[in-house]
């Protein structure tokens, strides 16, 4: 069975710091992978995903993420975390051709002022 | 911009009581999900629907059932509540991607506690 892991569980940065947060996932096929952000209090909200081509994405904030097939890695960065970057994140992976998500546990981001 | 609504944003019931939450989105998509959120967890796969009257289940559909009657809406039902679905509800809806490469639009969450 497909699964996703973000060793990460609870990230603690003071601001201006970089941020990398790990996720790695067990397919051995195509897949299509994206990272979800939820601010407290908010919904879900599409950060980034990727598809085919570029393996560096570029998402809304600031955020970027690297594919590498063959780590089946994923991970999350930023040069410079804001306050208003705390919140919990969650990889995500769908096999292609697949309508369901697999969702990481989720990592847990406080920025510092 | 796609809107997912939620009927309940929080709910509380009794054990043994049949739960209904309802999940409606505005733009048409094909697909529709049901998770539950729990701490340490993440998103965990209930059911999910691809069409209207279709139904697969997820990673954890024991305990639970769905209905899509029509295509905006997607209700999960819990047929006799118990103290361990005490959870963090999500729906999320997405466009039926050729190669699954529509991203999923998520509603605020119910959060529902069994007592």
């Amino acid at each position: 069975a497909q699964s996703v892991s973000q060793h990460n569980h609870h990230v603690i940065l003071s601001e201006a710091a970089s941020l990398e947060l790990g996720c790695n996932y067990s397919y051995g096929g195509t897949v299509n992978l994206f990272w979800y952000v939820q601010y407290p209090g908010q919904h879900l909200q599409l950060l980034l995903k990727y598809f085919s081509g570029d393996p560096l994405v570029k998402g809304i904030k600031g955020f970027e993420a690297e594919f590498i097939k063959s780590k089946f890695s994923f991970n999350l960065r930023k040069p410079s975390v804001q306050w208003s970057d705390t919140a919990e994140y969650f990889c995500a992976v769908t096999p292609t051709g697949a309508n369901n998500l697999f969702f990481g546990t989720g990592t847990r981001l406080t920025v510092i002022p | 911009d796609v809107k997912v609504t939620q009927s309940s944003r929080y709910l509380v019931k009794r054990t043994g009581e049949k739960v209904f939450l309802e999940c409606v989105q505005d733009m048409d998509h094909e697909n529709m999900f049901w998770y539950r959120q729990d701490p340490g967890l993440g998103l965990r796969l209930i059911y999910f629907s691809y069409d209207v009257k279709m139904k697969e289940k997820g990673d954890i559909p024991e305990g639970y059932s769905v209905s899509r009657e029509k295509k905006e809406r997607f209700s999960l039902i819990l047929e006799s509540a118990s103290t361990n679905q005490t959870s963090m509800y999500l729906c999320a809806s997405s466009l039926r991607g050729r190669s699954s490469n529509q991203p999923q639009h998520f509603g605020d969450g119910t959060r529902l506690s069994i007592l």
